[in-house]
């Protein structure tokens, strides 16, 4: 399996903080990687894929990066409505598809 | 807008096989090229891929799980369903199902609660 580490595993910022994600692939993935929002009791929510292509829908403040083995989630003015755990998930390989163990972003 | 809803017993005894279903409402299962998913989320924990179908009945399960594992699609109804045999307090979790087109999960059911317990 490819294993997804996200770090950090908790932040703790403002509303209007600039705030990066990180997310790391074991093996190279290429850019097959998707970030996901979840809240609580809630389903997730698709905000990014192929590591940089924002959903429809999904605020531009919003942004993702990276290739290979490293990549990132940037909220670049985090708003109330940001405040929630975010995953990411490789698709470079379904057997099986695998989630990184989340970054719970909290209020300073 | 396609939306999915899964529907469940909610509590199952151990060593007793889990069964859930997903309805697809707002548009036909059949229609896109869209696999169809299942993920599990632990309480407090991350989300699991459990496996994904084909309207054409391709399967692709989680080698974790597959031994166990049956994924399957009613096109009529316009449902799918999963079905995990030998069940464990391990398989407690919230079960979510989702759409995906280029594998990764654009659409998903608000969850339900499958709790393993005598």
């Amino acid at each position: 399996d490819i294993q997804m580490t996200q770090s950090p595993s908790t932040l703790s910022a403002s509303v209007g903080d600039r705030v990066t994600i990180t997310c790391r692939a074991s093996q190279s993935i290429s850019t097959w990687l998707a970030w996901y929002q979840q809240k609580p009791g809630k389903a997730p929510k698709l905000l990014i894929y192929k590591a940089s292509s924002l959903e429809s829908g999904v605020p531009s403040r919003f942004s993702g990066s990276g290739s290979g083995t490293e990549f990132t989630l940037t909220i670049s003015s985090l708003q109330p409505d940001d405040f929630a755990t975010y995953y990411c998930q490789q698709y470079y390989s379904f057997s099986p598809f695998t989630f990184g163990g989340g970054t719970k972003v909290e209020i300073k | 807008q396609v939306q999915l809803q899964e529907s469940g017993p909610g509590l199952v005894k151990p060593s007793q096989t889990l069964s859930l279903t997903c309805t697809v409402s707002g548009g036909s299962i059949s229609s896109g090229n869209y696999h169809w998913n299942w993920i599990r989320q632990p309480a407090g924990k991350g989300l699991e891929w459990i496996g994904r179908i084909h309207t054409s009945g391709t399967t692709t399960y989680n080698p974790s799980l597959k031994s166990r594992l049956t994924i399957s699609v009613d096109t009529s109804k316009n449902q799918f369903s999963l079905k995990l045999s030998s069940v464990t307090a391990a398989d407690t979790a919230v079960y979510y199902c989702a759409r995906d087109y280029a594998w990764y999960f654009d659409c998903w059911g608000q969850g339900t609660l499958l709790t393993v317990s005598s």
